[in-house]
């Protein structure tokens, strides 16, 4: 079955800095790869996505890059904010499979001080 | 509003103490599925259902029941808890079958003495 591994598990940068948190995942049939951020006692929002047939995708400060090829994903977040500060999870699912699990990586703590 | 709504928030009970955790989806979502959050652990798939009376098993069944009889709802059974299974669950749903796309619930504290 799928295996996603995320690092760092914690990360910490000062505002204005950029922020950079890796995954990989194992099933080369996974093509749907979403990033969720939780904050301290809140559920976790969907905060961007990225299917397999394209390599990056923006959203104001936050962008997501997929190498399918090495079979990893990246989340960037540029111009942090002290509001930034949450856990992040990636996760990986064969999206054309109807009946599989979405799979979570451990999370990244990131703190943005200011 | 659309929303998913779980019940109770908090539950603290005794260890082989039958307890349900409801979920309920108002936006029509055909998928639905429960999570469990442990420090260290992150999110980890109990079950999921792509459809009405279709469930299946996520990452960490064993211990679990659910059913799907409705559409928006998907409840949770813990037939005899253990303390192993103190966590904080999480319901979440999907417009799409694959699982695409999921929108949380707002998670139930549950501990187990």
């Amino acid at each position: 079955g799928e295996n996603v591994e995320q690092h760092p598990s914690t990360l910490s940068v000062q505002e204005g800095d950029s922020a950079v948190i890796k995954c990989t995942y194992s099933d080369s049939a996974s093509n749907y790869f979403p990033w969720y951020k939780q904050e301290l006692g809140k559920r976790p929002q969907l905060i961007i996505d990225i299917r397999s047939n394209v390599g990056e995708k923006k959203d104001q400060r936050i962008a997501v890059t997929l190498n399918k090829t090495a079979k990893h994903f990246s989340l960037h977040i540029t111009e942090t904010q002290p509001e930034d500060s949450a856990v992040y999870f990636c996760a990986a699912i064969p999206a054309d499979q109807a009946g599989t699990a979405l799979i979570f990586g451990k999370g990244t703590t990131l703190s943005v001080s200011s | 509003e659309a929303q998913v709504t779980q019940n109770p928030r908090y539950l603290i009970t005794v260890t082989g103490k039958k307890l349900t955790v409801t979920c309920s989806q108002n936006m029509n979502h055909e998928y639905m599925s429960w999570y469990r959050q442990d420090p260290g652990l992150g999110l980890r798939q109990i079950y999921y259902s792509m459809n009405v009376e279709v469930t299946d098993k996520g990452d960490v069944p064993e211990g679990y029941k659910v059913s799907r009889k409705e559409k928006r709802n998907f409840p949770l059974i813990l037939e005899s808890p253990s303390p192993n299974q103190t966590s904080l669950y999480f319901c979440a749903s999907s417009l799409s079958r694959t699982g695409v796309e999921q929108y949380f619930g707002p998670g139930t504290r549950l501990t187990v003495t």
